[in-house]
């Protein structure tokens, strides 16, 4: 079966520290990958996505950057982190485009 | 554009009440897949339930039940004898087919079902 690691659960960063937030899929091959944030509110915002290796697709501009080295890992980052950037991270895979997401436990960033 | 709307941010009821949530959805296209997910305290997301834009039969789950209506670009979502455990916030979710694999949630709707 498939499964998504994503870590750490939990991180307290100073304001432009940088960032890596590491998401892997096991059981799976070429899956979509995704990295979503949830803000204070409670509404998911979509911040990139991947079809394949080396290919991302940026929804929001900001200071933030994700990277597929392997088929199976996202790996999301930012070289200095502000406030803003504070929030819970979710990772997510599907195997196909009008597959529903499936998610990984979420990382909570407090940027201090 | 695609646009997910859910009308109600917090909904409270009691043990063994029915609770619909709402979701209202805008898409220019004809082919398109609608979700719900839930997401519990502890944050994790998990998938209930996915439909496309070409079935509009309603689906019962258990207690859960889906009412899937083109008509008005609603697909509103129904627990049945609610339980503490549903405690939760919910999120409606469309993905056109023209987007891509960008899925757009709504902004969720927190129930609070109180013993």
């Amino acid at each position: 079966s498939q499964t998504i690691h994503q870590w750490p659960a939990t991180l307290v960063q100073p304001v432009g520290s940088p960032l890596s937030l590491e998401c892997t899929v096991e059981g799976t091959s070429n899956p979509n990958l995704y990295w979503y944030r949830q803000a204070a509110g409670r509404g998911l915002q979509l911040l990139f996505y991947s079809v394949g290796i080396g290919q991302i697709s940026s929804e929001v501009p900001q200071n933030l950057s994700a990277s597929r080295p392997q088929d199976r890992q996202f790996i999301l980052s930012s070289k200095k982190l502000l406030l803003s950037d504070s929030g819970f991270y979710l990772c997510a895979w599907t195997p196909d485009r009008h597959s529903p997401l499936h998610f990984g436990n979420g990382t909570r960033l407090t940027v201090t | 554009a695609q646009k997910v709307t859910q009308a109600q941010t917090e909904i409270s009821v009691v043990e063994k009440e029915d609770v619909t949530l709402d979701c209202v959805y805008e898409t220019r296209d004809t082919t398109y897949y609608l979700f719900w997910y839930k997401q519990p305290p502890s944050g994790e997301l998990v998938f209930l339930i996915r439909r496309n834009s070409f079935d509009e039969q309603n689906e019962i789950s258990g207690r859960y039940s889906w009412n899937f209506q083109k008509s008005t670009s609603s697909f509103n979502f129904t627990i049945t004898a609610s339980q503490v455990v549903d405690s939760a916030v919910y999120f409606c979710a469309l993905m056109q087919e023209t987007s891509g694999s960008r899925l757009t949630f709504g902004e969720g709707t927190q129930l609070t079902v109180n013993p």
